[in-house]
């Protein structure tokens, strides 16, 4: 099984400043690797897959990079909607485990 | 609207069963792989199960392989999660969700793109 690694657990950014969120994965995964954001009280939603394709609908203020074993979420001018909890997920092989997390707060 | 909408959450008592479903709409149901995954009161997400558009495949988590199972019916575009031998320490949120790409004949490895609003299973006597 692949363990993804998230840091930190918690972020603090002031309004308008970037947030740099951080995934490892335990084995090379290529760019099969997915990034979700979890508003408290609701379901996940997709950001980013194939590490750097935004979903449909997502603000270009959200990228996604990386390939292999490191990856990295920026959110550029962070927004209070943007206070939630991201996730990060490989898709190379089953079972497609999540990373436990990073809870992002405004400063 | 394509949505997803769970249902059959309920409190059961450790050991015994319980079948989840999820209805898909305004999507081809068909021709996407379809997942479930859960999440522990205030925990992270946990990916259990997924099955092809087919029905073809189907993996599963370690954690509920032999108890649960995966299925669908695409004449009713009804995703189901046949959940048996229960355990307290499975009371949670589950979601299904839709892979991103249609692939009829197989699993892409890509995200999910669309989850339903969770369907609370409390297990506990």
């Amino acid at each position: 099984e692949i363990v993804m690694t998230q840091s930190p657990a918690t972020l603090s950014v002031s309004p308008g400043e970037r947030a740099t969120l951080s995934c490892r994965a335990s084995q090379n995964v290529g760019t099969y690797l997915a990034w979700y954001q979890q508003i408290p009280g609701q379901a996940p939603r997709l950001l980013i897959y194939g590490a750097s394709t935004r979903a449909t609908g997502v603000p270009p203020r959200f990228s996604g990079s990386g390939s292999g074993t490191d990856f990295t979420l920026t959110i550029n001018s962070l927004q209070s909607e943007d206070v939630a909890v991201y996730y990060c997920q490989h898709s190379k092989n089953w079972p497609r485990t999540f990373g436990q997390g990073t809870k992002v707060e405004i400063k | 609207e394509a949505q997803l909408l769970e249902s059959g959450g309920s409190l059961v008592q450790p050991g015994g069963s319980l079948r989840l479903s999820c209805a898909a709409s305004g999507f081809t149901f068909s021709g996407y792989a379809m997942s479930w995954v859960r999440q522990l009161p205030g925990k992270g997400l946990e990916w259990i199960s997924v099955i092809s558009g087919s029905g073809v495949y189907t993996f599963y988590a370690d954690s509920v392989k032999g108890r649960f199972t995966i299925s669908r019916d695409n004449s009713l575009n009804t995703l189901y999660l046949e959940m048996k031998t229960l355990r307290a320490e499975e009371t949670a949120i589950y979601y299904c969700a839709k892979d991103v790409s249609f692939y009829p004949s197989g699993i892409a490895n890509d995200g999910f793109d669309m989850w339903g609003q969770g369907t609370m299973v409390t297990v506990s006597s």
